[in-house]
């Protein structure tokens, strides 16, 4: 069986901060691919990020990076500089390769003015 | 955008009344799926279809049945609704080919009274 575990619950930071949401991942696959999904607050949910097992390069896309560690069985996702606008609930999720997505319970994240 | 809607987009009904939602794209994709989010849970994986009138359970299909007779529409039907299936319903393809990310709809609001 599949599990993601988002352990913080709700993270608040003043803008300009940086921050880090963790994602840990259980899974018995050996190809299986990782997920970040934002949800503002209008409720949509916005794809951001997939990584693929057999690839652990890390990456960025301006102030999003991504740290990717099969060692661990982590795939952090960090935000530079935070902005009001990066308010929202993310979400790591996890897939085999035909399957639905396994979620984690999500982060909420404050980004404060 | 991945051409996905959703109907109703807010429905509120009362326990023991059947609901059908219905998820509509617009691109073709093979693979289509239902979640309910709900607080503290994230999103859970009700059903999916990989094809017209291929369909398969996932985590949380007790009291829920799909339909897909053709390859726009999937359905999601609740039998007899109870207030434990209050939720948010999103619907979500799997794009066509090597892609694995899924795009969702703008969900579904559903409140038994």
């Amino acid at each position: 069986a599949q599990k993601v575990t988002q352990a913080q619950t709700e993270i608040s930071v003043v803008e300009k901060e940086d921050v880090t949401l963790d994602c840990v991942y259980e899974t018995r696959d050996t190809t299986y691919y990782l997920f970040w999904y934002k949800q503002p607050p209008s409720g949509e949910l916005v794809f951001l990020i997939r990584r693929n097992s057999f690839d652990e390069q890390n990456e960025i896309s301006g102030r999003y990076s991504w740290n990717f560690q099969k060692s661990t069985s982590s795939f952090n996702f960090t935000i530079t500089a935070s902005q009001v606008v990066d308010s929202a609930v993310y979400f790591c999720a996890l897939s085999a390769p035909a399957d639905g997505l396994t979620f984690g319970k999500g982060t909420h994240l404050i980004i404060q003015p | 955008d991945a051409g996905i809607t959703q109907s109703p987009r807010h429905k509120v009904t009362e326990t023991g009344t059947p609901v059908t939602l219905r998820c509509h794209q617009t691109e073709n994709h093979r693979y289509m799926y239902w979640y309910r989010q709900d607080p503290g849970h994230g999103l859970r994986l009700i059903h999916y279809s990989y094809g017209v009138k291929d369909t398969d359970k996932g985590e949380v299909s007790d009291g829920y049945s799909v339909s897909r007779s053709k390859t726009e529409d999937f359905l999601l039907t609740l039998e007899s609704a109870t207030s434990s299936q209050t939720s948010v319903y999103f619907c979500a393809i799997r794009l066509t080919g090597t892609a694995i990310e899924q795009f969702f709809g703008p969900g579904t609001r559903l409140t038994v009274l």
